[in-house]
């Protein structure tokens, strides 16, 4: 079964403040997919990455950077100077592969980031 | 705009009644998940459909059943509702881009059970 354990529940910082999400996860798949979405008081869900489990290279978007070790099942996100736009829930997810009956994305409970001005 | 689109945006309703939600998937995307996201399960997955087969099961209650139309869209019926169904429903369709399959999210049903 695949499990995505986010330990943090609620994080507050002061805006300009760097800022790193945790994920763990757990899956017996040699093959999986992980993911950060981004959940705003609006509601909707936003995709922010997508990582193949066969590539280990850290990622890095403009003030947001993605650290994926498989040695130790860990995803971690990291917002470089926050700003207050930034507060929304976050959400790590595990998928299996392509289209088949494990294609399904398991969640983390989220992490609350709230940035004050 | 994902181009998954989901109706009604909300729905409140009262206990013992059914509902049904609808989702048309991206143009071209063969799969639909349903995810059900409460305050205390979280986003759980519901169910998937392929080509208007239904792929794989997750934590569906019986009283809840889901359909693919020959045209992609995807309905969730709820029925016999009960105060802890009230939740944001999304549904997201798979299209293959940038070398994997995407799930792409709709703007979410939130149903209110009263």
């Amino acid at each position: 079964a695949q499990k995505v354990t986010q330990a943090q529940t609620e994080i507050s910082v002061v805006e300009k403040e760097d800022v790193t999400l945790d994920c763990v996860y757990e899956t017996r798949d040699t093959t999986y997919y992980l993911f950060w979405y981004k959940q705003p008081p609006s509601g909707e869900l936003v995709f922010l990455i997508r990582r193949n489990s066969f590539d280990e290279q850290n990622e890095i978007s403009g003030r947001y950077s993605w650290n994926f070790q498989k040695s130790t099942s860990s995803f971690n996100f990291t917002i470089t100077a926050s700003q207050v736009v930034d507060s929304a829930v976050y959400f790590c997810a595990l998928s299996g592969k392509d289209t088949g009956a494990n294609s399904k994305l398991t969640f983390g409970k989220g992490i609350t980031l709230s940035v004050r001005p | 705009d994902s181009g998954v689109t989901q109706t009604p945006k909300h729905l409140i309703t009262a206990t013992g009644q059914r509902v049904t939600l609808r989702c048309s998937p991206r143009s071209g995307d063969l799969s639909v998940y349903w995810y059900q996201q409460s305050l205390d399960q979280g986003l759980q997955f519901l169910i998937q459909y392929y080509n208007g087969e239904e792929r794989a099961k997750g934590n569906i209650l019986e009283r809840f059943s889901a359909q693919q139309f020959p045209d992609l869209h995807s309905e969730l019926n709820l029925s016999s509702l009960e105060l802890g169904d009230s939740a944001l429903y999304f549904c997201a369709s798979s299209g293959w881009d940038r070398g994997a399959y995407e799930q792409y999210f709709g703007p979410g049903t939130r149903l209110t059970v009263t």
